[in-house]
């Protein structure tokens, strides 16, 4: 079976830009979560979505966003970048809401120039 | 507010030696209490998870200590071998909301 797969792995935008990231679950998990991981703060949690519907949202500003299909893929976006949005990006999914085990992606390095 | 503390930010141990990392939480709607193992370039994996209701899990060469009264979990990594040498996060979440809250994360180095 295989893994969750984003993509792009690798972004370089600039301050203004905007962003959308991908993300496919595991074949049959209905769950994703989206987690921001920095050297300074560590990797924080950003919004779940299952059902294509937003469960759970971090505190993140609203330039952060994201959505879910009825395939289970999920996009987040950020708008109009700024230098501190460089991190990478991990999506992670699950079976269903509220599932203990999460499976990481290999995750999307963003880099704001 | 940091919902889970993890110590020490960085670890060296050689080869054959325990290695330790700890963590504490503040709150006690946390129930189930996974440690994840990233490599470089790579996301986070589950190593091995606990809940509350038990205050020790061993898998191979990995054991989860619980303290409940403490609002403690630790990971022992016995035998420590150079392939263990990667950050580990401690990781929290309570039942009713799919959230994780992570540490801050340890880099191990286990020399050779």
């Amino acid at each position: 079976k295989a893994g969750v797969t984003q993509t792009p792995r690798y972004l370089i935008k600039t301050r203004g830009q905007q962003v959308t990231l991908s993300c496919s679950p595991i074949s049959g998990h209905r769950s994703v979560s989206w987690y921001q991981q920095t050297p300074g703060q560590g990797l924080q949690f950003l919004f779940e979505y299952f059902s294509e519907t937003q469960r759970n949202k971090g505190n993140f500003p609203g330039r952060f966003s994201g959505r879910q299909f009825s395939n289970s893929r999920s996009e987040m976006n950020v708008s109009t970048l700024e230098l501190g949005d460089s991190a990478l990006y991990l999506c992670a999914s699950s079976l269903m809401a509220k599932d203990n085990e999460q499976f990481f992606g290999p995750g999307t390095r963003l880099t704001v120039l | 507010q940091q919902q889970v503390k993890q110590s020490p930010q960085s670890l060296i141990v050689q080869k054959g030696g325990i290695s330790i990392i700890n963590c504490a939480y503040e709150n006690t709607a946390f129930d189930y209490f996974p440690w994840y193992q990233q490599f470089p370039g790579k996301g986070p994996a589950l190593l091995i998870a606990i809940r509350p209701d038990v205050s020790e899990k061993k898998e191979g060469r990995f054991t989860i200590s619980f303290n409940k009264s403490a609002k403690q979990f630790s990971l022992h990594i016995m035998d420590s071998q150079p392939g263990d040498s990667a950050t580990y996060f401690c990781a929290a979440k309570a039942y009713n909301f799919n959230k994780f809250y992570f540490g801050s994360g340890t880099k191990l180095n286990v020399k050779p």
